[in-house]
């Protein structure tokens, strides 16, 4: 069974930073791509970052790109997201998601239960 | 980038009535790369279709998706009292957007 563990989320304040993490197991982790999804509150979904399966290429929404950083360690069947200069506006759930294949074109065949991050003074 | 809008944004329909949902995309969505996700509140989104008409594994065959080009559409027909929920269509060949969302709420 795939299962997408999400941690690392939690208060932080304008300006700060913050490490996603997201566990998976019960798949060959190395052999798929990546991504993060967030959901602010009460809203829908906006896909935040994708890393392919061998690193070779990541990419990230425009409302993220230059402060956040996707990446991840094979070795460790892990996902991470480095978010920097963080801002209200990056209240969300954040999602980590299976991609259905090594890489695009793919959907989201997975997902976790998600890490809340909560941008505030 | 790809544009996707959703209609109606709410459809308040009767356990054993049909779905019909909306997706329309600002351009051409290439090879039908069009996915369609439910949502229930407090719960992780649910690949429903990719490929437009697609079934994902273990979705009951009453979630139908069809569509090509810019107009995509998911039929649910015959709701059962589980299918109310959000639902969000994504454009995964170009862009990875997804759209608005549609509510199924009963009535």
């Amino acid at each position: 069974e795939v299962q997408l563990l999400e941690s690392g989320g939690g208060l932080v304040q304008p300006g700060g930073s913050l490490r996603l993490s997201c566990a998976a197991t019960g798949f060959s982790f190395s052999n798929y791509a990546m991504s993060w999804v967030r959901q602010a509150p009460g809203k829908g979904l906006e896909w935040v970052s994708a890393i392919s399966d061998t690193l070779a290429s990541s990419f990230h929404a425009d409302s993220v790109r230059g402060r956040f950083t996707i990446s991840r360690d094979n070795s460790k069947n892990t996902l991470f997201l480095q978010m920097n200069s963080l801002g209200a506006e990056d209240t969300a759930l954040y999602y980590c998601a299976k991609g259905s294949s090594f890489s695009r074109p793919y959907f989201f065949d997975q997902w976790g239960q998600g890490t809340l991050v909560t941008v505030s003074s | 980038e790809i544009v996707l809008t959703q209609s109606p944004g709410t459809l308040s329909l009767s356990p054993g009535e049909s779905a019909t949902l909306s997706c329309r995309a600002s351009q051409s969505v290439s090879t039908n790369y069009l996915a369609w996700y439910q949502q229930k509140p407090g719960q992780a989104p649910r690949l429903l279709i990719y490929g437009a008409s697609r079934r994902a594994t273990g979705i009951p065959n009453r979630f139908s998706g069809s569509g090509s080009g810019t107009d995509f559409t998911l039929t649910i027909s015959r709701l059962e009292p589980e299918d109310f929920a959000v639902y969000y269509c994504q454009e995964y060949g170009t862009s990875r957007t997804f759209g608005q969302g549609t509510k199924v709420e009963i009535k």
